[in-house]
């Protein structure tokens, strides 16, 4: 079967720098996404990495390891909006996108 | 500017009761999906389609039907409502390309009783 996994909740503080993790085991790799979904509101588009390294995009940043299946999402000089959900997906085979069920990241001052 | 809605964006209904939730996008899209989305699950795929006329099954699409008459809009339908179907619901668009980001709508809550 398919799988996306990442942790369910995250607590991080205001300035600080966190990393939230997704592994995946899929038929098929056709690239990975990042969104950012706010409570109550609509997925957004963050990061797409397809080759294994390091793309960065301003305080953001998403790897990829396509032979560990792994994938992480950093982000850095963290702000109270930053709060959020945080959703791992990942084009299969078939370019049908796979999801994780989601990261709860809480932000404290 | 380009968008993507959802209509309407709350709707509670009774069980059995036939349902449909609109999507229009203005991006020119081929590209058009519906969701749900459930507490501890990831978006679930329902069904989507590639362009005029074509449509296909998702992951979760029994009781659920869509058409595509245009390239703007794919209806979703629920045909008998049940307690089950009571979720979230997403619409999204793509463009035709290797990339393909989705931009997703606003969200239909749906309740059914």
């Amino acid at each position: 079967g398919q799988n996306i996994d990442q942790p369910t909740e995250m607590t991080a503080t205001e300035g600080a720098i966190v990393q939230i993790n997704c592994t995946y085991q899929t038929s098929g790799f056709n690239g990975l996404f990042w969104y950012q979904q706010h409570a109550g509101e609509a997925p957004t588009f963050l990061s797409y990495n397809v080759l294994d390294g390091l793309e960065e995009k301003g305080r953001f940043s998403s790897f990829l390891s396509r032979s560990k299946g792994y994938s992480y999402l950093l982000l850095k000089e963290l702000q109270m909006k930053d709060s959020a959900s945080y959703l791992c997906a990942v084009k299969d085979s078939n370019y049908q996108l796979i999801w994780g069920a989601g990261t709860k990241l809480i932000i404290k001052p | 500017d380009a968008e993507i809605t959802q209509s309407p964006r709350h709707k509670i209904t009774e069980t059995g009761r036939q349902v449909t939730l609109a999507c229009h996008q203005t991006w020119n899209h081929n590209n058009m999906f519906w969701y749900r989305q459930d507490l501890g699950h990831g978006l679930r795929l329902i069904h989507y389609s590639y362009g005029v006329q074509d449509t296909n099954k998702g992951e979760v699409s029994d009781g659920y039907s869509v058409s595509r008459s245009n390239t703007e809009d794919l209806p979703l339908t629920l045909e008998s409502a049940a307690s089950s179907q009571t979720s979230v619901y997403f619409c999204a668009s793509s463009a035709v390309d290797s990339y393909n980001e989705q931009f997703f709508g606003p969200g239909t809550r749906l309740t059914v009783l």
